[in-house]
Formats: structure tokens, C-alpha cells, sequence
């Protein structure tokens, strides 16, 4: 059973300060991780992915994925109160685009003005 | 920018009654899905779907469920003989389909079995 894992939260940050959401994985042969945001009541939006060992970063979001501790999180730098959302972490067991993703329950994060 | 078309947004129907969610995926992608979520819980995989057939389903998608592509465009989700625990969000995705693709997900069809 291929399973990943997210603290559902509440995790509170004070406007600008940096949001940091973490997803641990089962499965050792996942090859790709995406981070979605999802507003409530609204559909997962595609935040960024990785596929490769160390950070990545776009914008004020930066992914890092270490494969050999089956981890990835995501840092929201200068977090706004528009951040405030559940963050999915989700994996794709292998290489191609036809597996499934498999996705967290997701963290909430706040972000207090 | 091309995006996952879903309709109708909101569907109440009763309980054993037939409904059939529908998606335009995004014109170049080859792998379509469909997931679920209901409230509070995770988004769940129902089913994937490449070259007119299904390519891979959950335990969820069980003979109440079908799928179909109908016109080359349109991806549906026919639930037979809704019960109440049908009630959720179901979200339509694609992709690409190439290594490492990501989906993108349609903004969901909210289904309340009653």
C-alpha cells in the first residue's frame, strides 16, 4: 500500500515569515512529487514538482526532495495571508505518466496577518 | 491558458438514480483521470484512461462506475445507482503523459447524493 503522509496542520505563520509543510513517502521507488495547493471547495492546483535529489525553487516556493530519507517539503518564503490553504503532497510511484498520483490528506497552513 | 473543463459544477441527485459527470481535458494530453474527494478526506483515484481504454482503476471503481469517451473531446464518469456515500467531489485530471508529467485538474463537480 503506497502511502504518503502530511501533518494535517493547522500550521499558523505570521505574514512574511517563511511556511514550512512536510510529506513523507512509502514508497522507495517513487520517482516524481508534486505540491498542489487547494483552496476550500475548489480543485488541487499545481503548485510545482521534483523529481531529482536537493531543492528547486520557483518564486517565493522552493521543493526539496531527499529520496534517501523518503521525504519532500515545500518553503513559502514571505508567506501572504492569500497563502492561507491546504497544501497536497502527492507522488508518482513511477516513471510513467499513466500511474496515478497518490495524494496526502494535505496541511493547512494559515497565514496570520 | 488550456485548462480541465468539468460539468456541471453541482449535481444533487437521488439516491439509486444514474448520474454522468463530464470533462474536457486539455486538447493535447493523452492520460485522463478521475479522482474523488469527499469532505475532508484525501483526493482519491477512481480510474485512469489512455487510448480509449482504461489503463488502471482503484478498488473504489467498482461496477457501479464506467467511463467513456464519447467524441474524441468529452471524458465521463457514469455512476449507476448512486448511494449516499457517493456524495463528494470528483475531479477530472490530464496529462501529458510523458516521465514526470503533472496533472491538471478540472474545478471539480460537487455530487450530493440525498
Amino acid at each position: 500500500q503506497k502511502e504518503v503522509e502530511q501533518n494535517s496542520g493547522p500550521l499558523s505563520v505570521p505574514e512574511g515569515a517563511i511556511a514550512s509543510l512536510n510529506c513523507t513517502y512509502s514508497d522507495r521507488g517513487s520517482q516524481s512529487f508534486f505540491w498542489y495547493r487547494q483552496y476550500s471547495g475548489k480543485s488541487p492546483e499545481l503548485i510545482m514538482f521534483i523529481y531529482s535529489n536537493g531543492d528547486k525553487e520557483d518564486g517565493r516556493f522552493t521543493a526539496q526532495l531527499n529520496k534517501a530519507s523518503q521525504y519532500v517539503s515545500l518553503l513559502i518564503r514571505d508567506s501572504q495571508p492569500s497563502d492561507s490553504a491546504t497544501y497536497l503532497c502527492a507522488v508518482n510511484p513511477s516513471n510513467s505518466g499513466n500511474t496515478p498520483l497518490v495524494f496526502g490528506k494535505g496541511t493547512r497552513l494559515s497565514v496570520i496577518a | 491558458e488550456p485548462e480541465v473543463t468539468q460539468t456541471p459544477s453541482h449535481q444533487v441527485t437521488q439516491m439509486g438514480q444514474e448520474v454522468i459527470l463530464r470533462c474536457v481535458p486539455i486538447s493535447n494530453h493523452l492520460y485522463f483521470y478521475w479522482y474523488r474527494q469527499i469532505l475532508g478526506q484525501k483526493v482519491e483515484f477512481l480510474v485512469s484512461f489512455y487510448n480509449n481504454e482504461i489503463s488502471e482503476k482503484s478498488e473504489i471503481f467498482d461496477d457501479q462506475f464506467s467511463v467513456e469517451r464519447p467524441d474524441g473531446s468529452n471524458f465521463t464518469l457514469k455512476i449507476r445507482s448512486t448511494k449516499l456515500e457517493d456524495s463528494a467531489m470528483y475531479f477530472c485530471a490530464s496529462s501529458e503523459g510523458y516521465r514526470f508529467t503533472e496533472a491538471f485538474f478540472g474545478q471539480g463537480t460537487r455530487l450530493t447524493v440525498v
